[in-house]
């Protein structure tokens, strides 16, 4: 079955405290690994896409990576607004369209 | 930037009515979905349409059903809301199979 698990659920830094969010995943085969933001009460607002193994993606102080089993995204010298819930979802090789979504990351920033 | 719009944003309503959650894009994209997410959940695909006329249900079990007779539009029907449909609806749309979703900002469901 496929499945999606990103850990930890909270996290707490502090601001300019750099930290990485895993998001392990199990597919028959892989079509691409989306990482989303989402704000509370506001739907998830698209982040990166990765296609294979080794790629990576970077956006101001966000990187994500991709390996065979799971992704990373990186946050260097998070800042308060970087608060919200990161959603990683799979989209599986011969699946109709749906995306699997993990439970999310919510991340904290304290100034 | 994604145009995709969600209308209510909130509703309470009470046990039995019939609600619309509406849902409009204005990219011209042919695959349309509707999720479903509760507080500290994942998103459960309900619904989706590849085009006119295309209508599918996704993963998790729904008394919900859409229709899609125009491109720009996906509307949700409720025909007798009850409790257990209390929840945060996402209406979202993508141009290909490899490419990401856009999502609405949801209409959250209150059924009292």
């Amino acid at each position: 079955e496929d499945q999606v698990t990103q850990s930890p659920e909270a996290l707490r830094l502090q601001e300019g405290e750099s930290s990485s969010l895993n998001c392990s995943y199990t597919v028959s085969g892989l079509r691409g690994l989306f990482w989303y933001r989402q704000d509370p009460g506001k739907g998830p607002e698209f982040l990166f896409t990765l296609y294979s193994a080794g790629e990576e993606k970077e956006k101001e102080r966000l990187k994500a990576t991709l390996t065979k089993k799971e992704s990373f995204l990186h946050i260097t010298a998070p800042k308060p607004e970087d608060s919200a819930t990161y959603l990683c979802a799979v989209q599986a090789l011969g699946s109709q369209g749906n995306l699997i979504f993990g439970k999310g990351t919510k991340l904290s920033v304290k100034p | 930037e994604a145009d995709i719009y969600q209308t209510p944003r909130y509703l309470v309503i009470g046990t039995g009515k019939k609600i619309t959650l509406e849902c409009s894009q204005t990219m011209g994209h042919d695959k349309m979905y509707w999720y479903q997410q509760d507080p500290g959940m994942e998103l459960h695909l309900i619904h989706y349409s590849y085009g006119v006329n295309s209508t599918e249900k996704g993963d998790l079990s729904s008394e919900s059903t859409v229709s899609r007779i125009r491109t720009e539009h996906f509307p949700l029907t409720l025909e007798s809301a009850r409790p257990s449909h209390t929840s945060q609806y996402l209406c979202a749309t993508r141009r290909g199979l490899n490419t990401e979703a856009f999502f609405g900002q949801g209409t959250r469901l209150t059924v009292v």
